[in-house]
């Protein structure tokens, strides 16, 4: 069965600094790969995805993700952190099966210092 | 464009009484649709999914049970609940593709 770990619970960075979130993914073939977004209190926000093709995805909000096959990685990325950016980050794989579920890393909850 | 509705928005309920939250989906036609369950300070838990009306897969045994009477409606429930059912529910659509689209939420608090 697929699996995402996401070995960063909790990052702080100063406004303005870049950021990378962690995401490692287990599965034998070429996953479905998400990154989502949750404000306190708030439902999960796509922010992008990877299925095919280009390795370097771009999302919303500034954000870009990389897929490397050879680290088993999806690592997110972005060049300036706003001090709206402070929220938790999901990240996710869809592997097949029934249901076109996806299965969710714990999240990494960013903290954005002024 | 498609929008996901869920209600209530909150909810505190006493332990052993019952539970309906509904989600409803507009402007799609036979989604896919997930019940998470995300605890604090803890990841999303599938629940149960559906791909059809009637349909009902259920991911984790519990308290809770789940239906799809209309083709974009959603109900999750429980006959009686226990404190262990506090926490926040998402309901989730998806179309052909894996990427799913999320509700607003419904915070439980059983007390």
């Amino acid at each position: 069965a697929q699996s995402v770990t996401q070995p960063d619970i909790h990052i702080t960075v100063s406004e303005g600094a870049s950021l990378e979130l962690r995401c490692n993914y287990s599965y034998g073939a070429t996953p479905y790969l998400f990154w989502y977004v949750q404000s306190p209190g708030q439902g999960l926000q796509l922010l992008l995805k990877y299925f095919s093709g280009d390795t370097l995805v771009q999302g919303i909000k500034g954000f870009e993700a990389e897929f490397k096959r050879s680290q088993s990685s999806f690592n997110l990325r972005k060049p300036s952190v706003h001090w709206s950016d402070a929220a938790e980050y999901f990240c996710a794989v869809g592997a097949g099966g029934g249901g076109n579920k996806l299965t969710f890393g714990t999240g990494t909850q960013l903290k954005v210092e002024l | 464009s498609q929008t996901i509705h869920q209600w209530p928005a909150t909810l505190v309920q006493p332990v052993g009484s019952p539970l309906s939250l509904e989600c409803t989906v507009e402007g799609t036609s036979n989604p896919n649709l997930y019940w998470y369950r995300q605890a604090a300070g803890r990841g999303l838990q599938l629940l149960f999914y559906s791909v059809g009306i009637g349909q009902i897969s259920s991911e984790v045994p519990q308290n809770l049970s789940a239906s799809r009477p209309q083709d974009r409606q959603f109900i999750l429930s429980s006959k009686k609940l226990l404190l262990s059912d506090s926490g926040f529910y998402l309901c989730a659509w998806t179309g052909r593709t894996y990427e799913q689209y999320f509700g607003p939420g419904t915070r439980l608090t059983v007390t």
